[in-house]
């Protein structure tokens, strides 16, 4: 079973600051790897996939990196609807699919 | 464009049966796998199993195989999952999402969007 892991737990960002979130894969995931945003009381959004390919209507400043077992999702300048929690996703080997434990981006 | 209109709030005892539902609206049902995804409070999501109403095509995680059994009925759209003895542990909010494959060069990109608005199910005594 592939484990992700998520760091930090949680991020502090002022609004119109950079926010780097990280995502490590047990094993090669190569480039099967998706981000999503998920807020309070709302259905999970889809960011990212292919680990840098920016899902419809995804704005610009969220942007994915990595390949292998090293993931990084950057939100260049944070507003205010970005504050989340941030999740990634394997899917290296389907159908197994593994998320990671999140990222919590708060008002700093 | 999809759309996934999830039943609403359960609340049952341990030991009761259970069956959520996931509405499709918009887009071809059979073309597309639905997911289930579990959300336990204040925890992360985890990845339930896929169906594909298609043909009923279904894949579950080892983690939740045997727990629940996904199914669906294509002639009125819905993806369901159900229990047939809730424990406390099964409280969760559960989110239905459709399970998209697109191709690439070297295979294929695999996603879950969009998403239900989520049912949450609690089981207390």
């Amino acid at each position: 079973e592939i484990v992700m892991t998520q760091s930090p737990a949680t991020l502090s960002v002022s609004p119109g600051e950079r926010a780097t979130l990280s995502c490590r894969a047990s094993q090669s995931v190569s480039s099967n790897l998706a981000w999503y945003q998920h807020k309070p009381g709302q259905a999970p959004r889809l960011l990212i996939y292919g680990a840098s390919t920016r899902a419809t209507g995804i704005p610009a400043r969220f942007s994915g990196s990595g390949s292998g077992t090293e993931f990084t999702l950057t939100i260049s300048s944070l507003q205010s609807e970005d504050f989340a929690v941030y999740y990634c996703q394997q899917y290296n080997k389907w159908p197994l699919f593994t998320f990671g434990p999140g990222t919590k981006v708060d008002i700093k | 464009e999809v759309q996934l209109v999830q039943s609403g709030a359960e609340v049952k005892k341990p030991g009761e049966s259970l069956k959520i539902s996931c509405k499709a609206f918009g887009d071809s049902f059979t073309n597309y796998w639905i997911a289930w995804v579990r959300q336990m409070p204040g925890k992360g999501l985890e990845w339930m199993g896929i169906i594909y109403p298609g043909d009923s095509d279904t894949r579950y995680s080892p983690s939740f195989q045997g727990q629940v059994t996904i199914s669906v009925d294509k002639s009125i759209s819905t993806a369901y999952l159900q229990w047939t003895s809730l424990k406390a542990s099964d409280t969760a909010i559960y989110y239905c999402a459709r399970h998209v494959g697109v191709d690439r060069r070297d295979g294929y990109d695999y996603y879950f969007d969009p998403w239900g608005q989520g049912t949450l199910v609690t089981v207390s005594s």
